[in-house]
C-alpha cells in the first residue's frame, strides 16, 4: 500500500510570499503530524490532527504557519509571508490511531523549502 | 525540561563494530523513548523504542539500554554494515515527541 506522500517534494519561494504544502496520509490513518527539520537539526513538532481536529497546535512558531485537515484525509500546512528562517524540510507523518505519539508515525519524504 | 540531549554528533565505524549512539533528558515525566532512522532524502522511520519499566530491549542486531535513574538511553548497533549509515535520533514522549539533534553514522566497509 501507499505510504505518505508529500507534495511538492520542492518548493523555492521568495520572502513574503505565500506557501502551501500538502500531506497525503496513509489510508485509514486517524492521526497526522506536522514536523519541520532544519539543516543538521532534530525534529521539531508543528501541529498533530485527530480526525480533522487539531488538538494541540502548540509548536507552530508564529501566527504565519496554519494547517488543515480535510476528514481524515489530505491536510495542507500554510505559511504566510515567508521569511528566510522558514527554510527547512517540512515533514508529515500519520499514525493509525488517535492515541496520541505513541503509536508508531510514517513518515513522508518531507518537502523542501528555500526562502530566497 | 522538553529537551533530549544526543550525542555524538557523528560517528564512523568499520563494518562488524559496535556503533553507540546516547541521549540524555531531564522531565522524569517522558514516558516512550523511540530510536528513529532516517536516509538522504527521506523522511525518518521508527527503529526501536523503549518504555522505562524496561531497562533493555532488543531487535535484532539493535538493542535500547535504558538507565532511569541516570536519566540516560543508548541505541547499540551490533555488527555494524554499511548499509545501517543514516542519521539516527532519539526522542522522547511526553504529550509530544522531542527530538534528539541527531547522529550521522558512516560505517566504512
Amino acid at each position: 500500500g501507499a505510504g505518505v506522500s508529500q507534495s511538492p517534494s520542492n518548493k523555492v519561494t521568495e520572502k513574503g510570499k505565500d506557501v502551501e504544502l500538502r500531506c497525503d496520509p496513509i489510508s485509514g490513518h486517524t492521526a497526522l503530524y506536522w514536523y519541520r527539520q532544519r539543516l543538521g537539526q532534530g525534529l521539531e513538532f508543528l501541529i498533530y490532527f485527530q480526525g480533522n481536529s487539531a488538538p494541540d497546535k502548540s509548536g507552530l512558531p508564529s501566527d504565519r504557519f496554519s494547517a488543515e485537515r480535510t476528514g481524515e484525509s489530505v491536510s495542507t500546512l500554510t505559511i504566510q509571508r515567508t521569511q528566510q528562517e522558514d527554510s527547512a524540510v517540512y515533514l508529515c507523518a500519520s499514525s493509525l490511531n488517535a492515541g496520541g505519539f505513541t503509536d508508531t508515525q510514517y513518515f513522508g519524504p518531507g518537502t523542501r523549502l528555500t526562502v530566497l | 525540561q522538553q529537551q533530549v540531549k544526543q550525542s555524538p554528533q557523528s560517528l564512523i565505524v568499520q563494518k562488524g563494530g559496535i556503533s553507540i549512539i546516547n541521549c540524555a533528558y531531564e522531565n522524569t515525566a517522558f514516558d516512550y523513548f523511540p530510536w528513529y532512522q532516517q536516509f538522504p532524502g527521506k523522511g525518518p522511520a521508527l527503529l526501536i523504542a523503549i518504555r522505562p519499566d524496561v531497562s533493555e530491549k532488543k531487535e535484532g542486531r539493535f538493542t535500547i539500554s535504558f538507565n532511569k535513574s541516570a536519566k540516560q538511553f543508548s541505541l547499540h548497533i551490533m555488527d555494524s554494515q554499511p548499509g545501517d549509515s543514516a542519521t539516527y535520533f532519539c526522542a522522547a514522549h511526553y504529550g509530544k515527541l522531542t527530538f534528539g539533534q541527531g547522529t550521522i553514522l558512516t560505517v566504512h566497509p
